[in-house]
């Protein structure tokens, strides 16, 4: 059974500071990588769908970077802004079952 | 272009009874995936309907079904409500099936409540 880990759980940090999290998931049969932010009372929304090694995605203040060969992603969040306080969720998809797996998620909360 | 759209957004059931969730997926997108959420768990897959079949399921006891309409939207069941069903129901769109390569497109959800 395909195990996705995140960490940290959660993360309490100052507007302005950058942060990161780490998404971990087994290296073999590895098809693809998902980020997601879900931020309360609004549904769960696709940051990046991440495929090849060595994969760097960029959207705005937010980066994100894969390692299928050690199983490993991480999200990094440049200048943190209180309207990125959300849970960060990752889910990987492989060979060896159909459908995406997904981590317990990383809760955010960007102080002002 | 429309969202995801699940009915309803709340419900409340009591222990023995059965549940019907419905999910409108994205236009175009043929595949419709269904999920759960409980405290302190990841979303936790239920299964995943492409074309009207069933393409995939997760690790549920067989109260739990689904099927999906020729206009691609899915409805979900739930058989013999048990207090620990209470949880987040997320359904989600894509185009590709399964998330893939695609992303997924996630409703708003249906928090159901089993006393």
């Amino acid at each position: 059974i395909l195990n996705v880990e995140q960490s940290p759980q959660s993360l309490h940090v100052q507007e302005g500071d950058s942060t990161n999290f780490t998404c971990s998931f087994p290296s073999s049969n590895f098809y693809a990588l998902h980020w997601y932010r879900w931020e309360t009372a609004k549904s769960p929304e696709a940051l990046f769908v991440m495929t090849l090694n060595g994969d760097e995605k960029k959207k705005g203040r937010i980066s994100a970077t894969l390692n299928t060969k050690e199983g490993y992603s991480y999200l990094y969040i440049k200048g943190s802004q209180p309207e990125d306080s959300a849970t960060y969720l990752c889910a990987s998809y492989g060979g060896s079952q159909g459908n995406l797996i997904f981590g317990k998620g990383t809760k955010l909360s960007v102080k002002p | 272009k429309a969202g995801v759209t699940q009915t309803p957004r709340y419900l409340i059931k009591t222990r023995g009874q059965q549940v019907t969730l419905s999910c409108s997926p994205i236009s175009g997108h043929r595949s419709v995936s269904w999920y759960q959420q409980t405290p302190g768990q990841g979303l936790q897959f239920l299964f995943e309907y492409f074309s009207e079949t069933q393409r995939n399921k997760g690790n549920f006891p067989g109260r739990f079904s689904g099927r999906q309409f020729s206009n691609s939207r899915s409805e979900m069941n739930v058989s013999t409500l048990e207090l620990g069903d209470s949880a987040l129901y997320l359904c989600a769109s894509s185009l590709s099936g399964s998330g893939a390569n695609s992303p997924l497109h996630f409703g708003n959800g249906t928090r159901l409540t089993v006393t």
